[in-house]
C-alpha cells in the first residue's frame, strides 16, 4: 500500500538558518508528490509539485524540492528561513488512479527563533 | 476568487448526537474530497465525489459517517452518533477537471466530541 513517511515530527531552526524537511514514500510505480503547509488556523496550501521530468522542483515562497527515485525520496528545502514560515508542513503522494486521493504524511512541525 | 468554504468553523457536540458539516468547493470544480485531521495524525482521507457520485468511500471509518453531494457542488458529510474519538478537523478539497491532484483545501471544521 501507498505511505508516506515524514521522520521528523518537530524541527526548530533559527531565521536565516537553511531548511530541509525529509519525506519518503513507498509507491509501486511514479509518484506524484507534493508538498502542504498549513500555518495555524489555516487550511493547507499547495508548496509545490512532482509530477515528471526535471527532479528538482520550484515552489511559492522560495522552497524547493527533490525527486529522489533512488531514494525513495522527495525533500523539502529552503536556503534561509523566516519566521513567517514556522507552520506544519504536509508532504503527500497522489494515487494514480481514477480518485487521485491523497496519501499524506504525518507532518512535521517547524519553529522558527529569531 | 472564493476559495473552498467550510461550515461551522467549530462545532462542539455531545457523545451520541448527529452532526452535519458542510463544504462549498470552488466554482466549476468536480472534484470534491473530504480529509480528517486527528491530533497528532497525517491527514486521512474519507471520500471522494466526482460530479454527485462517490466512486471512493474506502476512507469512511464506519457506518456512522455519510456523505452526500448535490448539484455537482456543496456536500455534507453525516456523523451519526458521535464519539469521542471522532473529534477531529474535517477537511474538505475540491479540485477542477484537467487538473487532477491540484486540490485546494478549505479551512476546515473542528469538530469536538464531549
Amino acid at each position: 500500500a501507498q505511505s508516506v513517511t515524514q521522520p521528523d515530527i518537530h524541527i526548530t531552526v533559527s531565521e536565516g538558518a537553511s531548511l530541509e524537511l525529509r519525506c519518503n514514500y513507498s509507491y509501486g510505480a511514479t509518484p506524484y508528490l507534493f508538498w502542504y503547509v498549513q500555518s495555524p488556523g489555516q487550511g493547507l496550501q499547495l508548496l509545490l509539485k512532482y509530477f515528471s521530468g526535471d527532479t528538482l522542483v520550484q515552489g511559492i515562497k522560495g522552497f524547493e524540492a527533490e525527486f529522489k527515485r533512488s531514494q525513495s525520496s522527495f525533500n523539502l528545502r529552503k536556503p534561509s528561513v523566516h519566521w513567517s514560515d514556522a507552520a506544519e508542513y504536509f508532504c503527500a503522494v497522489g494515487e494514480v488512479h481514477n480518485t487521485d486521493k491523497l496519501i499524506f504524511g504525518t507532518g512535521t512541525r517547524l519553529q522558527v527563533f529569531p | 476568487g472564493a476559495g473552498v468554504s467550510q461550515s461551522p468553523s467549530n462545532k462542539v457536540t455531545e457523545k451520541g448526537k448527529d452532526v452535519e458539516l458542510r463544504c462549498d468547493p470552488i466554482s466549476g470544480h468536480t472534484a470534491l474530497y473530504w480529509y480528517r485531521q486527528s491530533l497528532g495524525q497525517g491527514l486521512e482521507f474519507l471520500i471522494y465525489f466526482q460530479g454527485n457520485s462517490a466512486p471512493d468511500k474506502s476512507g469512511l471509518p464506519s457506518d456512522r459517517f455519510s456523505a452526500e453531494r448535490t448539484g455537482g457542488s456543496v456536500s455534507t458529510l453525516t456523523i451519526q452518533r458521535t464519539q469521542q474519538e471522532d473529534s477531529a478537523v474535517y477537511l474538505c478539497a475540491s479540485s477542477s477537471p484537467g487538473q487532477a491532484y491540484e486540490q485546494y483545501f478549505g479551512p476546515g471544521t473542528r469538530l469536538t466530541v464531549t
